[in-house]
């Protein structure tokens, strides 16, 4: 069964300076790789994904994410946190059609001025 | 298009009480999630609806909690002798035709309070 492990259950940035989100995934088949974001008294709203093809993805407000086989990783990073990309972020991992979205358990980015 | 619904949007119960929970999904979509978010667990999977298919029950923590679907639209999860540890935000979403890649699209949740 598939599973993602976020490294970090919270990490704080300098405004300007570059953001990592770190994401690790079990899976017995190439998976399908989401990140999702909930801002603050928002629900989720997918960043972007990744299917099939070109290994770095790029998503919503500047964010980006690369995907890994040998690692088993689909890290998300941005060059230059802003204030307004605090929020609580998720990993998702899906196997293929017909399965369960398997989430980790989220990594909120502070962000400083 | 209307988004994905939830009612209510605030629950609170006494323990031992059964709460039911609504979730109205964006029309059209067959695929249907229920998720439980609590502080420090992130989003754990409750159970998963695709079209006419078996449901995927694996998630649900116990025999107390059922989720059914009817109609193929709306979902209902039912929370039997609630316990204090069922106390989270119950998260809905949905999804459209199931290519694996299709993006969810989440409810505002109802958040659940058992005292």
């Amino acid at each position: 069964a598939q599973s993602v492990t976020q490294l970090g259950s919270h990490v704080s940035v300098s405004e300007g300076a570059l953001v990592l989100l770190r994401c690790n995934y079990s899976s017995s088949v190439p998976p399908y790789l989401f990140w999702y974001v909930q801002y603050p008294n928002q629900g989720l709203q997918l960043l972007l994904k990744y299917t099939t093809g070109a290994t770095l993805v790029k998503g919503i407000n500047g964010f980006e994410a690369e995907f890994k086989k040998s690692e088993t990783s689909f890290h998300l990073t941005k060059p230059s946190a802003h204030m307004s990309d605090a929020a609580e972020y998720f990993c998702a991992v899906r196997d293929q059609a017909g399965t369960a979205l398997i989430f980790g358990k989220g990594t909120t980015l502070s962000v400083s001025s | 298009g209307a988004g994905v619904s939830q009612s209510p949007s605030n629950k609170v119960t006494e323990k031992g009480k059964d709460v039911e929970l609504r979730c109205d999904p964006i029309s059209g979509h067959t695929a249907l999630y229920w998720y439980r978010q609590s502080l420090g667990q992130g989003l754990e999977f409750l159970i998963y609806f695709q079209g006419n298919s078996a449901p995927d029950k694996s998630g649900l923590p116990s025999d107390r909690f059922s989720a059914e679907r009817t109609g193929g639209s709306v979902s209902t999860l039912t929370i039997q002798r609630t316990q204090q540890e069922d106390s989270a935000v119950y998260l809905c979403a949905s999804s459209g035709r199931d290519r694996g890649y299709s993006p969810l699209h989440f409810g505002n949740g109802t958040r659940l309070t058992v005292t």
